[in-house]
Formats: structure tokens, sequence, C-alpha cells
């Protein structure tokens, strides 16, 4: 199966840095999503993102398909963004997750 | 949009006990629902695809008579973990694909924290 590699593993920032995370994939992909997953669990769709570029506010990502990769920006972080971040991918429907980043936010 | 519940949010329950988790699309319709797994500190497991009106399909290494799965309609599947143990303790997670994109986005629920004693 595809397999997925997130880094960095952790990440610790002091709020109102900046910060890229990036997810390697194994083979094509039809499908590329990230989330934050919160303190509570709940994870928290962030991009559908394929290929392309996207951007939502103080967040955006980059998927270049052709070389298996997607970056996720988090500009001027604030404390809230703290959590793990997943990226997930799949060739038809079954999404592989990577491990995750843990991003911690200090004031 | 694209809403996903599960409930209960949270269940601890005896060993040897049966627990059944509820994952609704509040507005939207799916024929298709995922049940994940996630142990602490670790990334989320893929367990079965819950297909409406058919057998769902399950990752290897999941045991399909532990862990019951229906797909009742459009808006409901259900995860019964059969004879619990405490080995089963985990945060169960379900997501659905609405009917209708073009493309496969996952929307997920907020988990089910089970723990059995």
């Amino acid at each position: 199966g595809i397999q997925v590699e997130q880094s960095p593993p952790d990440l610790i920032l002091q709020e109102g840095a900046n910060s890229t995370l990036r997810c390697n994939f194994s083979d094509s992909v039809n499908n590329l999503q990230w989330f934050h997953q919160n303190p509570w669990g709940q994870l928290i769709n962030l991009f559908y993102i394929p290929s392309g570029t996207k951007q939502n506010g103080r967040l955006s990502a980059t998927t270049v398909a052709t070389e298996r990769y997607s970056l996720l920006y988090i500009s001027s972080s604030q404390t809230t963004d703290s959590g793990v971040y997943f990226c997930a991918v799949s060739g038809y429907s079954t999404l592989t997750f990577g491990k995750g980043t843990m991003l911690l936010v200090s004031p | 949009g694209a809403v996903v519940s599960q409930h209960p949010s949270r269940v601890i329950c005896k060993s040897g006990t049966s627990v059944k988790i509820e994952c609704r699309s509040l507005d939207f319709q799916a024929t298709t629902m995922f049940w994940y797994r996630q142990f602490p500190k670790q990334s989320l497991m893929l367990m079965a695809t819950s297909n409406e009106g058919s057998k769902a399909t399950y990752e290897q290494g999941v045991e399909k008579d532990k862990f019951l799965i229906n797909h009742a309609s459009l808006t409901l599947s259900t995860l019964t973990v059969t004879s619990a143990h405490p080995e089963d303790s985990s945060f169960y997670i379900c997501s659905a694909i609405p009917i209708g994109i073009s493309y496969n986005e996952q929307f997920f629920g907020p988990g089910t924290r089970l723990t059995v004693l």
C-alpha cells in the first residue's frame, strides 16, 4: 500500500512564528487531505488537495503530485493552532494516514 | 455542511460486555462510511469500510466477528464491539464520503473513547 511520511514529528513554535509541515507519499494519489486533530480528538478538515495550491486564512497548502509531496504552511501561528496535524492520502477511497506532526505553539 | 456525529462520545464498560457506537451523517447522505481506531499518541488505522446495504470490508487483522458493522441507512452506520476486553480500549472514529460530489473527501466524526475495565 501507499506509504506516508510526515516531518517533522514534533515542532515547538513561539506565537507569531511561521512553519512548514511536509508530507511525502510513495505512489500516485487521487485524494490528499490535511487535518488538524484538536485536544479532544476531533479531526478538522483543513484542505482537500490532491494537487495544486489552496489558501484558507493563515493556512495554505501545496501538493506537487508529480514529485509526491505536499506542504502545509501555517503563518502567524496562534496557541489555538496547537495539536496534531495529519496528512492522509488514497489511491481510490481508503485513506492512509501519516504519523502526524505534533505542534505546540507557546505564548 | 458535512457534519458527522458519533454517539456516545465516551463509554466505560466491563470486560465481556458489548458496546455499540453510532455514526451519523447529519446534513448529507453517504453510501460509504469508514471506521478507524486510534491508540494514544498514534495515528489513525482503518478498521473497515462500511457500505450501505451490503457487508462491510474489513482490513487485514481486524476480526469481523468481534467488530460488527451495520450500515442500515444512508445516514447511519454502527460499530458493535462484542465481548470487549481491556485491549479493545481505544479511540474509535468514523468518517463518511458525501454522495453526489465529484471527489472523495472524507469528513470525520468527533470520536468515541472506549474504556474496558
